[in-house]
């Protein structure tokens, strides 16, 4: 069974530091890889994806995230957070195929604090 | 609507009622999925609807669990004889289309339900 597993559960930081969130799956196969971000009292939101070519992806906010297939990670960074950074970020993956394209299998989440 | 609703916002019920949740697309998105998420966990994948075809049906915990969409629109998620450990928030997302083109699957996410079952 495909799962995706966040290396961290809390990561506590400062401001201007850099933040990297693991990702790992366990699909073999062809995926699409997806971190979303769920704000205090927000509803979740997409920061980036990544269907195929350049496996360094940019998303909003400045965030980054590098598609490493032999390693099958997904990693999530950002040179510089920001207080308004603090979230719950969630790492997702699909499987590429037509009769499991609508599910998509979520890590547990990283609780990231950022203090002032 | 700009973005996905759920409605109730909150629901608390006692053991061994049935709710019901409802759930609001984007206008024209052809595909819908629930998921939940319990306390201290990842998201849950629950059931996804594309359009006409059948749901997939294969997330769901129980057969206490149903969920149907109508006219191809709103969905209502309903759990019946609830039990404290379907507690949760039930979030519903949509989508366009359908296939394995990477702009069209892009998820929108509502705000969710949050069930307290007593």
């Amino acid at each position: 069974a495909q799962s995706v597993s966040q290396h961290n559960h809390h990561v506590i930081l400062s401001e201007a530091a850099s933040l990297e969130l693991g990702c790992n799956y366990s699909y073999g196969g062809t995926v699409n890889l997806f971190w979303y971000v769920q704000y205090p009292g927000q509803h979740l939101q997409l920061l980036l994806k990544y269907f195929s070519g350049d496996p360094l992806v940019k998303g909003i906010k400045g965030f980054e995230a590098e598609f490493i297939k032999s390693k099958f990670s997904f990693n999530l960074r950002k040179p510089s957070v920001q207080w308004s950074d603090t979230a719950e970020y969630f790492c997702a993956v699909n499987k590429a195929r037509q009769d499991s394209w609508g599910k998509l299998q979520f890590g547990a989440g990283t609780q990231v604090v950022v203090t002032p | 609507g700009a973005g996905v609703s759920q409605s109730p916002s909150n629901k608390v019920t006692e053991k061994g009622k049935d709710v019901e949740l409802r759930c609001d697309p984007i206008s024209g998105h052809t595909a819908l999925y629930w998921y939940r998420q319990s306390l201290g966990q990842g998201l849950e994948f629950l059931i996804y609807f594309q359009g006409n075809s059948a749901p997939d049906k294969s997330g769901l915990p129980s057969d206490r669990f149903s969920a149907e969409r109508t006219g191809g629109s709103v969905s209502t998620l309903t759990i019946q004889r609830t039990q404290q450990e379907d507690s949760a928030v039930y979030l519903c997302a949509s989508s366009l289309g359908m296939g394995l083109a990477g702009p069209l699957l892009i998820y929108a996410f509502g705000p969710g339900t949050r069930l307290l079952v007593l």
